[in-house]
């Protein structure tokens, strides 16, 4: 069974970091691009950043570009984001989803979530 | 940046009835690359439909994708009670990857 699995989210205060991960099963993970798409309470869906199979290219929506960072270990399946400057409107779910093979096309194949809160 | 409106907001329909949910981009999508998503209340998104047209895997032949360029519809053809749930437009042709607002579809 494919499967992934979020892990990292937490409570942290304005200004802090958090690194999220995404543990992937049942795939061959490096022959997949893969992505990050936050949702904020009550709110809509919005792409954050995403990496191809390689981890050579990477993209970024301008609303956390310089401040989250995306990276993928091949070796142990595992989707990262680095997440510097938080803000409260960075509060959200972080869902990490593959895409349909080795292109940031169609989001394939989504984690269950976990919840980043940024508060004082 | 394509920016996707979803119309309506939210759709009260009846067990049995049609659902059509639009979604209208800012310039045109190239190559219809343009997907739909089902979410239902405290999960993850589903993908339901690709390319405009093509269904995902799992999903019964009343759900439909139709459209190209800047105008794409999902219909429901008779909504069953699990149909209920909010439906996202989201394009894959240009970065940045785009989703539209949503469209709640709710039992009337």
């Amino acid at each position: 069974e494919v499967q992934l699995v979020e892990s990292g989210g937490d409570l942290v205060q304005p200004g802090g970091s958090l690194r999220l991960s995404c543990a992937a099963s049942g795939l061959v993970f490096s022959t997949y691009a893969m992505s990050w798409v936050r949702q904020a309470p009550g709110k809509g869906l919005e792409w954050v950043a995403g990496i191809r199979g390689g981890g050579d290219t990477v993209h970024y929506a301008d609303s956390v570009k310089g401040r989250f960072t995306i990276s993928r270990d091949n070796s142990k399946n595992t989707l990262y984001l680095e997440m510097n400057s938080l803000r409260a409107g960075d509060t959200a779910t972080y869902y990490c989803a593959a895409h349909y093979g080795d292109y940031l096309n169609r989001f394939d194949l989504w984690g269950q979530g976990t919840l980043v809160t940024v508060s004082s | 940046e394509i920016v996707l409106t979803q119309s309506p907001g939210t759709l009260s329909l009846s067990p049995g009835e049609k659902a059509t949910l639009s979604c209208r981009a800012s310039q045109s999508v190239s190559n219809n690359y343009l997907a739909w998503y089902q979410q239902k209340p405290g999960q993850a998104p589903r993908l339901l439909i690709y390319g405009a047209s093509s269904r995902a895997t799992g999903f019964p032949d009343r759900f439909s994708g139709s459209g190209s360029g800047t105008d794409f519809t999902l219909t429901i053809s008779r909504l069953e009670p699990e149909d209920f749930a909010v439906y996202y437009c989201q394009q894959y042709g240009s970065l940045p990857r785009t989703f539209g607002q949503g469209t709640k579809v709710e039992i009337k």
